[in-house]
């Protein structure tokens, strides 16, 4: 089975700073048939469901705001939110599809400094 | 607007069964493969069971597998999880989710149902 780490677990930034948050797979998510990362990334606010904000591990879904990017290729990746703001205070997990099973990252919790 | 409007969860003992339903609006159901996601209090998320379009594809987590059963009615654009032999360590927010049409993530939620295992 997949396994997903990432890092750090939890994240205090202040606001306007740049956070990174680092996903590790033990297994390649390249998808050698489109040469696609099937690696996503969500955003979850306390008792709301997971948001949708980054797939194949760079592509930013419709209406995130262009201050969340993803990066990455192969087993490690990155989401970057270059300019945090208040509303970004939240759990962030990332996702790898694999033969039709799919694996999260235990989380990374964004708070303020 | 796509929506994803789940049961009502609740406490169900040790052993016992308890089948979730997701009623689909707002999109053509039987166009999407499905998930069952779930979420312990204070945990991450755990992908729980996988359904493609025309149920001709289902995949469970090891830790759910034997006890749990997906499955759709596309017709009624409801999607449904049967869960028996119960334990305490199910006890979490269940979701349904929508796979996005390039079937590499999920890109619609419902809102959620606690489930909760205790004698």
């Amino acid at each position: 089975d997949i396994v997903m780490t990432q890092s750090p677990d939890s994240l205090p930034v202040s606001l306007g700073e740049r956070a990174t948050i680092n996903c590790k797979s033990s297994q390649s998510a390249l998808d050698r048939s489109n040469n696609k990362n099937n690696l996503s990334w969500y955003q979850q606010k306390p008792g709301q469901p997971p948001k949708l904000l980054i797939y194949w591990a760079s592509t930013r879904e419709s209406g995130v705001p262009d201050r969340f990017s993803g990066s990455g290729s192969g087993t490690d990746f990155t989401l970057t939110i270059s300019s945090l703001q208040a509303e970004d205070v939240a759990v962030y997990y990332c996702q790898q599809y694999y033969g039709s099973r799919i694996t999260f990252g235990p989380g990374t919790k964004v708070d303020l400094k | 607007e796509v929506q994803l409007v789940q049961s009502e969860g609740g406490l169900v003992h040790p052993g016992g069964s308890l089948r979730l339903s997701c009623i689909a609006s707002g999109f053509t159901l039987r166009s999407y493969n499905m998930d069952w996601v779930r979420q312990a209090p204070g945990k991450g998320l755990e992908w729980v069971s996988y359904i493609t379009r025309n149920s001709a594809g289902i995949f469970y987590a090891d830790s759910v597998r034997g006890r749990f059963t997906i499955s759709r009615d596309n017709v009624k654009n409801t999607l449904y999880l049967q869960m028996n032999s119960l334990r305490d360590d199910d006890t979490a927010v269940y979701y349904c989710a929508r796979d996005s049409e390039n079937g590499y993530a999920i890109d619609s939620w419902g809102q959620g149902t606690l489930v909760t295992v205790s004698s």
